[in-house]
């Protein structure tokens, strides 16, 4: 797996856009980056994925620079309720399947 | 989407005792599951690959006959901690992936389950 990294915490005022940015610069050719988050005491929830083109869901956006070795998860009107551990994956190819989590970034979303 | 559930919730055990946890696919086949632990904390640790009918693959690491699984149908893996210690207390959460979906990494977990041993 490509290696990530992602800041240990960050703020959002409720209403407001959150930008979690993730570094791999790492990532091969092929590899898709991938974003989970777990609220506290839950399991994880898959977010999105993308591999160079910026994607959008029901849930968040996915921005992926050119180069491919960062990409930031927009959530755009964070809530309250969105305050959990955001993952950034990265999966080597060989690891079918599996998942290898970081620390992630702990997001805060206040009134 | 696609929904797991994992039982029970919570398990409190005595040193010593087995405790099983179920994790189910509801409204899809799962061939394959996955286990992982976490401490208080931490981040997830993959324990093993459950695959249907056939032997689990354990992360280095992990001691195989403590944690027994078995995937022995295409909606339940369960996982057995054996002679259980307080070390082992933990939250358990399993995984799964619709073989429909065309992102193998995508994946549904199930809600955790928290083992306390006494």
């Amino acid at each position: 797996d490509a290696k990530t990294t992602q800041p240990p915490s960050m703020d959002c005022a409720e209403g407001r856009a959150a930008n979690l940015p993730c570094n791999h610069s790492t990532i091969s050719g092929n590899e898709y980056v991938y974003w989970y988050r777990q609220i506290h005491s839950q399991g994880p929830q898959y977010i999105i994925h993308g591999l160079k083109n910026n994607e959008t869901n029901e849930m968040a956006s996915l921005i992926i620079t050119e180069d491919r070795k960062s990409s930031t998860l927009i959530l755009p009107h964070a809530t309250l309720r969105d305050t959990a551990v955001y993952y950034c994956i990265v999966p080597g190819g060989t690891s079918y399947g599996k998942l290898t989590f970081g620390q992630g970034t702990i997001l805060t979303v206040h009134p | 989407g696609a929904v797991v559930s994992q039982h029970p919730s919570w398990v409190i055990c005595k040193s010593g005792t087995s405790v099983k946890i179920e994790c189910r696919s509801l409204d899809f086949q799962a061939t394959t599951m996955f286990w992982y632990r976490q401490f208080p904390k931490q981040s997830l640790m993959l324990m093993a690959t459950s695959n249907e009918g056939s032997k689990a693959t354990y992360e280095q690491g992990v001691e195989k006959d403590k944690f027994l699984i078995n995937h022995a149908s295409l909606t339940l893996s369960t996982l057995t901690v054996t002679s259980a210690h307080p070390e082992d207390s933990s939250f358990y959460i399993c995984s799964a992936r619709d073989p429909r979906a065309s992102v193998i990494y995508e994946q549904y977990f199930g809600p955790g389950t928290r083992l306390t041993v006494t």
